[in-house]
């Protein structure tokens, strides 16, 4: 069967500082990923999505970007965390059309 | 572009009764709908799709109804338990892969 891990669960970073959150999918070969970002109280924002190896699409302008250096690895960085990058990000993958995505659970990023 | 919406922030319901969650949507060209549940602190979690060349979709405890005509999305949880009080999100594609979410409603099953 499928999973997905996501690291670390928790991060409180300094404004200003560099940030690489990690996710990985194992049991399903060239999906599709997703980074998303939640807002407490609020729904998802999609913030990158890739269909294979070094493709990224950007989904919203802001300080992150995103890397999928092999087939099952999707990472989230920044170079210059901003306070209004605290929040729930998220990293999803689905395999074709018409099939739901998964999540996994999630980063909770504090900036102080 | 497309904006997903739900009723009601916040579903009070009693223990056994049945539930329904709605949710409407701007796109008409929109043909795949899932529904997620998401507990405090965790990931959205699956609980039913639906594609649009269809009207009415049933799990276990679950149905999701898809009004095309009116572009709106509902799920239906019978006697509702404990265990599902949660955050409930209706998620909307409308080609490609990318999903468009709404902001949730809260459900909270009273004993």
């Amino acid at each position: 069967s499928q999973t997905i891990h996501q690291w670390p669960a928790t991060l409180v970073q300094p404004v200003g500082s560099p940030l690489s959150l990690e996710c990985t999918v194992e049991g399903t070969s060239n999906p599709n990923l997703y980074w998303y970002r939640q807002a407490a109280g609020r729904g998802l924002q999609l913030l990158f999505y890739s269909v294979g190896i070094g493709q990224i699409s950007s989904e919203v302008p802001q300080n992150l970007s995103a890397s999928r250096p092999q087939d099952r690895q999707f990472i989230l960085s920044s170079k210059k965390l901003l306070l209004s990058d605290s929040g729930f990000y998220l990293c999803a993958w689905s395999s074709e059309r018409f099939q739901p995505q998964h999540f996994g659970d999630g980063t909770r990023l504090s900036i102080l | 572009g497309e904006s997903v919406g739900l009723h009601l922030p916040t579903l009070s319901v009693q223990e056994g009764d049945n539930s329904i969650i709605n949710c409407a949507y701007s796109n008409s060209a929109s043909d795949y709908f899932i529904w997620y549940k998401q507990e405090s602190g965790k990931g959205p979690q699956f609980i039913i799709d639906i594609r649009s060349n269809m009207d009415k979709r049933q799990g276990q405890r679950v149905t999701v109804l898809l009004n095309k005509t009116v572009k709106h999305l509902s799920l239906q949880i019978a006697a509702t338990q404990p265990g599902d009080s949660a955050v409930y999100f209706c998620a909307v594609t409308g080609g490609g892969n990318k999903l468009t979410f709404g902001t949730g409603t809260q459900l909270k099953v009273e004993l």
